[in-house]
């Protein structure tokens, strides 16, 4: 399969515990956020998305935090599942159609 | 996925050689993306398009040219201008309204041998 995430930053859970996955954003500017997951060798899929004028939303297992004093985002999964094992990455959107990506964080889920 | 056709899925060129990577959707999104990824790396910004024949460069468009003669399509031409093109190219598409959601194809594996 595809090679993305070598070098990444790797983060190992045990299945059932909650993951938190961190990403420091780069424009203060920037008003829309994204989470992705990207399987190896395959495209990413949307997670979650948050507006600057939020600070928290949830989804199915994903909660989405952010942190707009100290540009931070974070993505908490809980009940980790093998099925999460990936590379997660956030992106950032200043309300144009460019956006800026993280280079990802890898999740390891231990049985 | 979901709509989103990149093709092939791995590609070999010969050093020299122009390849085109293609990319079709039937989201019906007018703005399409071509991001390279490389290992360690986040996406880097080819080209994008936000409507039919019209399309801006990215941070790394040397090397690389487009066409968007449909709305549906978005094709990719790697140039042997280009020195490293071995790399994981992913399209994208996006709404016209600000900040939305890009969606991603599959991806192609491009090796040069």
């Amino acid at each position: 399969g595809e090679s993305v995430g070598l070098h990444l930053p790797t983060l190992s859970v045990q299945e059932g515990d909650n993951s938190i996955i961190n990403c420091a954003y780069s424009n203060s500017a920037s008003d829309y956020f994204i989470w992705y997951k990207q399987e190896s060798g395959k495209g990413p899929q949307f997670i979650i998305d948050i507006r600057s004028n939020m600070d928290k939303r949830q989804g199915q297992r994903v909660t989405v935090l952010l942190n707009k004093t100290v540009k931070h985002l974070s993505l908490q999964i809980a009940a980790t599942q093998p099925g999460d094992s990936a590379v997660y990455f956030c992106a950032e959107s200043m309300g144009t159609y460019k956006y800026i990506f993280g280079t990802g964080t890898r999740l390891k889920v231990l049985a | 996925d979901g709509g989103i056709t990149q093709s092939p899925k791995y590609l070999f060129r010969k050093e020299g050689q122009n390849v085109t990577l293609s990319c079709e959707q039937n989201l019906n999104h007018d703005a399409m993306y071509w991001y390279r990824q490389d290992p360690g790396q986040g996406l880097r910004l080819i080209y994008y398009s936000q409507i039919v024949n019209d399309f801006q460069k990215g941070d790394i468009a040397e090397g690389y040219s487009v066409s968007r003669e449909k709305k549906e399509s978005f094709p990719l031409t790697v140039t042997s201008a280009q020195k490293n093109p071995t790399a994981f190219y992913l399209c994208a598409v996006g709404g016209v309204r600000r900040g939305s959601e890009a969606f991603f194809g599959q991806g192609t594996r491009l090796t040069v041998v």
